[in-house]
């Protein structure tokens, strides 16, 4: 069981190129969220998702960001022409299904940090 | 709204004490509380989970306990180390996301 995997690791972008970061949830985890962390801020919510389905996405700017769970294939969140204040840790994180045990019970990856120059 | 604090923002103790961070929540209907701990550039770890019908959970020289009634989390360390510094995160499940308090940063003297 490899946990919960993104990449890449370390991403570094010009202002007004686009970021994709990928995250694999673990395995026997149907439900995936994503984090930002802001320097010496705390962890916020972003959105929620399972398989082909946004389930709250109330945390996402409204403007450049989008997240998709595909059927297959690992969970992308998506940064159109990114500028500098985009410039954090996004961490991923997977859950069971709801209603099984240890539903809402977080497993995060390592995060993936995004520089924008 | 569910609102997570935690207090101490930051906390530094000599090796070898024992040490309580906390953390409180505005809705008490929570079903589970979870804390996490941060290293410096990495991601999080969990280190305890408490269900809302338990009083505490223990794992090592970590012990957490939960008052839902008073909106009320501890985390007790026992015996500090200086690889216990790190930042120590709760959180609480709000409807279908986990919202998370800001973290103490610990830092354990030698």
């Amino acid at each position: 069981n490899a946990g919960v995997m993104q990449n890449p690791r370390h991403l570094v972008r010009r202002r007004g190129q686009e970021a994709r970061l990928r995250c694999s949830p673990m395995k026997g985890h149907s439900h995936v969220y994503w984090y930002r962390q802001l320097p010496e801020e705390g962890l916020k919510f972003m959105v929620y998702l399972q398989k082909e389905n946004i389930i709250d996405e109330s945390g996402m700017p409204k403007e450049r960001f989008s997240a998709e769970f595909p059927k297959e294939g690992p969970s992308i969140l998506r940064i159109q022409q990114v500028v500098r204040g985009d410039s954090a840790a996004y961490f991923c994180a997977s859950s069971p299904p709801v209603g099984g045990t240890g539903a809402n019970v977080l497993t995060f990856g390592a995060g993936s940090r995004l520089t924008v120059l | 709204k569910q609102e997570v604090t935690q207090i101490p923002a930051a906390l530094s103790v000599p090796e070898g004490e024992n040490l309580v961070l906390n953390c409180s929540f505005t809705d008490s209907a929570i079903y589970n509380l979870q804390w996490f701990r941060q290293d410096p550039g990495k991601g999080l770890t969990s280190l305890l989970l408490i269900q809302s019908s338990q009083r505490e959970q223990t794992s090592g020289r970590l012990n957490a306990s939960l008052d839902k009634s008073s909106g009320r989390s501890t985390l007790y360390i026992a015996a500090s180390q200086p690889g216990d510094s790190a930042t120590y995160l709760c959180a609480v499940p709000r409807d279908d996301k986990i919202i998370f308090g800001k973290g103490t940063r610990l830092h354990i003297l030698p």
